[in-house]
């Protein structure tokens, strides 16, 4: 099975910051990567497919980068509400679909 | 817009049957380019995907829940349904029902709101 790790677990940032997450798959993914926020108590929302596809309605502020086992989620410019766990999820040819462990970026 | 919402107990004794129900509402059920999946999120943890089911009726599930896992789908109700057996305080999550589509690199591009199954006696 494809394993995700997600770095860094947590991070402290300000508004106006630009904030970077990153992905590292087990294998090679091509381009199956999607990026979801979940913020507290609510279900997770597509922000990126296919590693830098923007979902509609999505900012322009979020955008993903990377192929084959590395990839990239950046916020260029961190907005108040922007505070909440990020995802990273393959979809890779056959399940099983695994998610990466999560970042959570909160207010420093 | 497509809707998803989820239903069922939401407290299961241990060795019981967990079952949810999805229903999809704002499009049909019945189409070849969605996989219609559940996915699950024990209490301050990260998120599970746990298996799918498709229109047709084939599903693939994760390895280490097969054994006591079964997906199903009910295109004349525009719903799908999990049953998952033998259930331990390990089961304890919230579970999410969510859409699969083939059109964006089969991302999860709908979610219902999610409902909290706990296991205990």
């Amino acid at each position: 099975d494809i394993e995700l790790t997600q770095s860094p677990s947590s991070l402290s940032a300000s508004v106006g910051d630009r904030v970077t997450v990153t992905c590292r798959a087990s294998q090679n993914i091509g381009s199956h990567l999607n990026w979801y926020q979940q913020k507290s108590g609510k279900a997770p929302n597509l922000l990126i497919y296919g590693a830098s596809i923007l979902q509609g309605g999505v900012p322009s502020r979020f955008a993903g980068s990377g192929s084959g086992t590395d990839f990239t989620l950046t916020i260029s410019s961190l907005q108040p509400e922007d505070f909440a766990t990020y995802y990273c999820q393959h979809s890779y040819t056959t399940p099983p679909w695994a998610f990466g462990q999560g970042t959570k970026v909160d207010i420093q | 817009q497509v809707q998803l919402q989820e239903s069922g107990p939401g407290l299961v004794k241990p060795s019981q049957t967990l079952s949810l129900t999805c229903s999809v509402s704002g499009g049909s059920i019945n189409r070849p380019d969605h996989y219609w999946s559940w996915i699950r999120q024990p209490p301050g943890k990260g998120l599970e995907w746990i298996g799918y089911v498709y229109y047709s009726g084939n599903t693939f599930y994760k390895p280490s829940l097969r054994s006591r896992l079964s997906i199903s789908i009910d295109t004349s109700k525009n719903q799908f349904s999990l049953k998952l057996n033998s259930v331990t305080a390990a089961d304890t999550a919230v579970y999410y029902c969510a859409r699969g589509d083939s059109d964006v690199y089969l991302s999860f591009d709908n979610w219902g709101q999610g409902t909290l199954v706990t296991v205990s006696s």
